[in-house]
Order: C-alpha cells, then sequence, then structure tokens
C-alpha cells in the first residue's frame, strides 16, 4: 500500500473557526490531491498540486486554500468552516497525471456544528 | 466537461455469481481509466487501470474492458464471494494535471 497519512483522522469543530488538515506521503510523489466525498455528490476535487508550491484549484475550491512546501506534505485549511464543509476529505497521491494509478488516503471526517 | 455514470446504483448477488458492473463516461478524450473499491469508512482502492490505448486488463477475479469509442468500461467479478461486498468506482483523468471525475458507485452485496 501507499505510504498516505492524512491527520486527523476525525475532527469536530465550530462553525466559523479554521480548520487545517494535513496529508503525508512518503512515496515521493510529484501529484498530491484534495477531494470531499458527500452523499450525492461522489467525489469533488477541491485543490490539488503538481510540485512544490505549484497548486490549482478544482471544481469546489470555494473556502478551501492548499499549500505544500515539502514534496511529502499538502495542506488543506478551511479558512473559516461552514455546515456546508461538513464531509469526509480524502487525499490522493500519483507519481504522473494520467499513466499510474491514484491511491487514496484514509480520509478525514470532518463535523462543522 | 466530463460525467461519469455507473449503473446500477446497488446490486445484490448471490455468492457464486459471475457479475459485471458498468461505467459509462461523455467525453472519450481520457488518458486512462481506473477502478476502485470503497469500504465503508475506509479510502479507495486502485484495482484496475486501464490505458486508453488498452481494451482489458485483469487482476486475479477481476477484468476490466474499455471501448472509448462508445465511453464505457466494464468490470466483471468472476465467481464472487462476501469478501467483495463494498461500492466500486470508476474515475478518468481529463486533463495533463490527472484531475479525475469519478462515477458515485456501484454499491455490492454478496449473499452467503
Amino acid at each position: 500500500d501507499a505510504g498516505i497519512t492524512q491527520s486527523p483522522r476525525h475532527k469536530v469543530t465550530e462553525t466559523g473557526t479554521p480548520v487545517t488538515l494535513r496529508c503525508h506521503q512518503t512515496e515521493n510523489h510529484r501529484y498530491m490531491y484534495w477531494y470531499r466525498q458527500d452523499p450525492g455528490h461522489g467525489l469533488r476535487l477541491i485543490h490539488y498540486s503538481y510540485g512544490v508550491k505549484d497548486t490549482d484549484k478544482g471544481e469546489v475550491s470555494d473556502g478551501y486554500s492548499v499549500s505544500r512546501s515539502k514534496t511529502e506534505d499538502f495542506l488543506l485549511t478551511l479558512e473559516s468552516a461552514t455546515s456546508s464543509q461538513t464531509s469526509v476529505y480524502f487525499c490522493a497521491i500519483s507519481p504522473t497525471a494520467t499513466n499510474e494509478k491514484l491511491f487514496f488516503g484514509s480520509g478525514t471526517q470532518l463535523s462543522v456544528l | 466537461k466530463q460525467e461519469v455514470t455507473q449503473i446500477p446504483a446497488a446490486l445484490s448477488v448471490p455468492e457464486g455469481e459471475n457479475l459485471v458492473l458498468n461505467c459509462s463516461f461523455t467525453d472519450s478524450a481520457i488518458y486512462n481509466l481506473q477502478w476502485f473499491r470503497q469500504d465503508p469508512g475506509k479510502g479507495l482502492t486502485s484495482l484496475l487501470l486501464i490505458q486508453s490505448s488498452q481494451r482489458e486488463q485483469t487482476s486475479g477475479r477481476l477484468n476490466a474492458s474499455l471501448d472509448k469509442s462508445s465511453g464505457r468500461s466494464t468490470l466483471y467479478i468472476a465467481a464472487s464471494q462476501p469478501g467483495d461486498s463494498a461500492t466500486y468506482l470508476c474515475a478518468v483523468p481529463n486533463t495533463n494535471a490527472g484531475k479525475s471525475t469519478f462515477g458515485d458507485g456501484t454499491t455490492l452485496t454478496v449473499k452467503p
């Protein structure tokens, strides 16, 4: 299995507070992705990174920011959490953009009250 | 915009049955197609990846096919077992940044 660790695994927070989720990989893969998974919406891309300090938006990026200062770490920040951001967040990694498998972390269950 | 559809949303079969899961996509300009398995409360596990130039990929009891021209892929599971019970998702990356579009999945239940 690919070495991907997401932290925390579960978090409960209050509306309006900032929240940071961490994705750590030991595979030295170039591409890293943040997805959220919601019933009725499936998996949706929030942000992705194609290298250190190189990031771009996905389809549901409003209210989220990311940073990648090292190859192994990709941080997702909810700047001011809202109840609509209650979801399961998954990090995924891949060595290339299109030719190789996408590997997922175990997810973070976030509840915003 | 790419759309990925998986039908049926749920499937229940008796143990030992062979079965086919379907995945369709609207834009045939794909790089590859990947099938995943997701157990409840877990992340996604990659099962098979088919490159756009390939027609099939096999791993054990699993066989995935790809027909780009018709925008379809199938995942064939032979001799199903209760341990195969899970949600199966397909995904296609559409750009050279690897941004993938996922189907909503088919939840499979294999009854002993």
